[in-house]
């Protein structure tokens, strides 16, 4: 079975521009979950979404936005990107949205904010 | 607030050492309590988790942690450490609703031959 993958896994941007990164959840995988991971503040939770719907979201300003689609899959997108965006962004998928069952992690996508 | 503490930011050890790494938590109910592995440019692998019961809970990787409600703690422990356990750890909360997990900062971790 494949696992999480998530897309570009590089990314580099000029502050003001916007960036949406990828995450196909492993297959079958309902829940998606988003967390931004930065030397300063560590993993921080920035949404969870299932069946298409926000079900949870950190405290994110609202450049951060997410959307699931109908095959699970789910993209979060930032707008007028800081430099203090510049981080690893890890999605993590899960059958249900019970923490019963194992959340899986992708690879993360790195973004530079320059 | 939920909130996990790992006081240790970085620990060496010799190979074939023992390892522990601290982790402690602020909840008011009992958590569901996580311990993952980052190797560089890798996500997170779960190396083991507490929903309830035996309090030693056996994980991969031949490591194990345990529970203590009265202290708060979910210490991760290895007895033997080798070259390729050298990783990012994180200690995690997660509630009994929703995916949302609450991470420590981290404890970096070297092995020395």
């Amino acid at each position: 079975k494949a696992g999480v993958t998530q897309t570009p896994r590089y990314l580099i941007k000029t502050r003001g521009q916007q960036v949406t990164l990828s995450c196909s959840p492993i297959s079958g995988h309902r829940s998606v979950s988003w967390y931004q991971q930065t030397p300063g503040q560590g993993l921080q939770f920035l949404f969870e979404y299932f069946s298409e719907t926000q079900r949870n979201k950190g405290n994110f300003p609202g450049r951060f936005s997410g959307r699931q689609f109908s095959n699970s899959r789910s993209e979060m997108n930032v707008s007028t990107l800081e430099l203090g965006d510049s981080a690893l962004y890890l999605c993590a998928s899960s059958y249900r949205r019970t923490q019963t069952y194992e959340q899986y992690f992708g690879p993360g996508t790195r973004l530079t904010v320059t | 607030a939920q909130s996990v503490t790992q006081p240790d930011i970085h620990i060496t050890v010799s190979e074939g050492a023992s390892l522990e790494l601290r982790c402690n938590y602020s909840y008011g109910a009992t958590p569901y309590l996580f311990w993952y592995v980052q190797s560089p440019g890798q996500g997170l692998q779960l190396l083991l988790k507490y929903f309830s019961g035996d309090t030693l809970v056996q994980g991969i990787k031949g490591f194990e942690a345990e529970f203590k409600r009265s202290q708060s703690s979910f210490n991760l422990r290895k007895p033997s450490v080798h070259w390729s356990d050298a990783a990012e750890y994180f200690c995690a909360v997660g509630l009994n609703t929703g995916n949302q997990f609450y991470f420590g900062t981290g404890t970096s971790l070297t092995v020395i031959p």
